[in-house]
């Protein structure tokens, strides 16, 4: 089946150590998305790609890096400049990137807890 | 720049009653409209999605919306709840050649049995 997997499920770490989220596609999307989740705030735009070897800031990309050498795949480190790492992530895909007139495929996230 | 606003952060249906859940957008053109369902800890799914034609829109699990432009708003309605339909419930609005999608805050649906 195809669809987007995500990562760790759970993740704990440390305060002040980088941290490595997994997301995969197999649909063949070119565009792929990094949103962050917090009670109440709706989801955050960290970082979107809609080429491989390209990426673009989203609205809080601060404290985040991403890379996406491969089209199927588009991992997030959270780096120890986050100053509130905790939260719940969520990547995405669609199949064309430069249009937001594309439906979003979300993967069940991951639950990232630093203490 | 959009912006999507959902008045109602929880609300409370009884199973087998109607539901509309609100969202009103703020865009200058006629902006893409999506809702999408959440369930406690999993990702996000697609309800319905609006881009062009008619405004009245289907989805799946037979919810339905309606945009209308006047009012700047794309409710979303379903007949009768069911207790599956307990969720978290988001409103999305994109634009022009640009990437990005804002999402709403939530409205969080619960069901009495």
């Amino acid at each position: 089946d195809g669809g987007i997997t995500q990562s760790p499920k759970y993740l704990f770490r440390k305060e002040g150590q980088n941290v490595t989220l997994s997301c995969e596609q197999n649909l063949n999307h070119d565009a792929m998305y990094w949103y962050r989740q917090d009670p109440g705030q709706g989801l955050r735009l960290i970082y979107y790609s809609q080429i491989v070897n390209d990426f673009q800031k989203g609205d809080i990309a601060e404290g985040y890096s991403v890379s996406r050498e491969k089209k199927e795949s588009f991992p997030l480190t959270v780096t120890s400049a986050q100053k509130n790492p905790t939260a719940f992530y969520l990547c995405a895909s669609s199949s064309m990137g430069g249009t937001a007139a594309t439906e979003q495929y979300f993967g069940p996230g991951t639950r990232l807890t630093v203490t | 720049a959009q912006s999507v606003t959902q008045p109602d952060i929880h609300i409370t249906v009884s199973e087998g009653a109607s539901l509309e859940l609100r969202c009103n957008y703020s865009y200058g053109a006629t902006p893409y409209l999506f809702w999408y369902v959440q369930s406690p800890g999993q990702g996000l799914q697609l309800l319905l999605k609006y881009f062009s034609g008619d405004t009245l829109v289907q989805g799946i699990k037979g919810f339905e919306a309606e945009f209308k432009r006047s009012q700047s708003s794309f409710n979303l309605r379903k007949p009768s709840v069911h207790w599956s339909d307990a969720a978290e419930y988001f409103c999305a609005v994109g634009a022009g050649r640009d990437d990005k999608i804002i999402f709403g805050k939530g409205t969080r649906l619960h069901i009495l049995p």
